[in-house]
């Protein structure tokens, strides 16, 4: 089983659509991240959390939020999802001693 | 403004040769950097990283080098394998557990 497991892998949606990408580690650590992949721009970080009551902007936060349920589990929200937001999402945790980040598979994610 | 940049978006390098990957940054409040590769369909993994207090570290094949004064930093892959083919980004922290800021990514083809 993977340490960082995200759901779904893929999805198509339309825009103007609500739609909730999920995200859960075993790795026991605190920090957890999601991350935007757009060709040529490497990875974008949309919002970062270092603790079950802490929640931090990233880069590129406009148009998403996210939710942190537990310790091993951070949730990413379009709310309105638009045909700029189509990219490859990652989530991540890391190790706060190494600061090694362990990433997740990704979601693939289409609004047309 | 990208802070860490990868001016190279691919290299294609025969199978046994050395391959160098390049990445410059500018915030020189970074001092922690890694190295992470990743296949399609899978997300980025881990590889190599140094502090800012070495100027190499070395792993296998794997080096890494970091000019400070340069703010520049590069892997070199020695010998080359096939199995080395794939997308490697080049990240940077202020200090080790905190969030990353990666580069856009440097494709390598390694050619047999």
């Amino acid at each position: 089983d993977a340490d960082v497991t995200q759901t779904p892998r893929n999805r198509i949606t339309k825009t103007g659509k609500r739609i909730m990408l999920e995200c859960s580690q075993t790795k026991g650590h605190d920090r957890m991240y999601w991350y935007r992949q757009d060709p040529g721009l490497g990875l974008q970080l949309i919002y970062y959390s270092f603790d079950v009551k802490d929640i931090n902007k990233g880069e590129i936060s406009d148009g998403y939020s996210v939710s942190r349920q537990a310790q091993a589990k951070f949730s990413l929200s379009l709310e309105s999802a638009i045909p700029n937001q189509t990219a490859l999402y990652f989530c991540a945790t890391s190790d706060s001693a190494t600061g090694r980040a362990f990433f997740g598979q990704g979601t693939r994610l289409t609004v047309v | 403004d990208q802070q860490v940049k990868q001016n190279s978006p691919s290299l294609s390098v025969q199978e046994g040769r050395i391959s160098i990957l390049n990445c410059d940054y500018t915030n020189s409040m970074f001092d922690y950097f890694l190295w992470y590769k990743k296949y399609p369909a899978e997300g980025p993994t881990f590889l190599i990283s140094i502090s800012s207090i070495k100027d190499k570290n070395e792993d296998g094949r794997f080096t890494v080098f970091l000019n400070k004064s340069a703010k520049h930093l590069s892997l070199h892959i020695v010998p080359s394998q096939p199995g080395d083919s794939a997308v490697y980004f080049c990240a940077a922290t202020e200090a080790a557990g905190n969030k990353l800021t990666f580069g856009g990514g440097t494709r390598v083809l390694v050619k047999p």
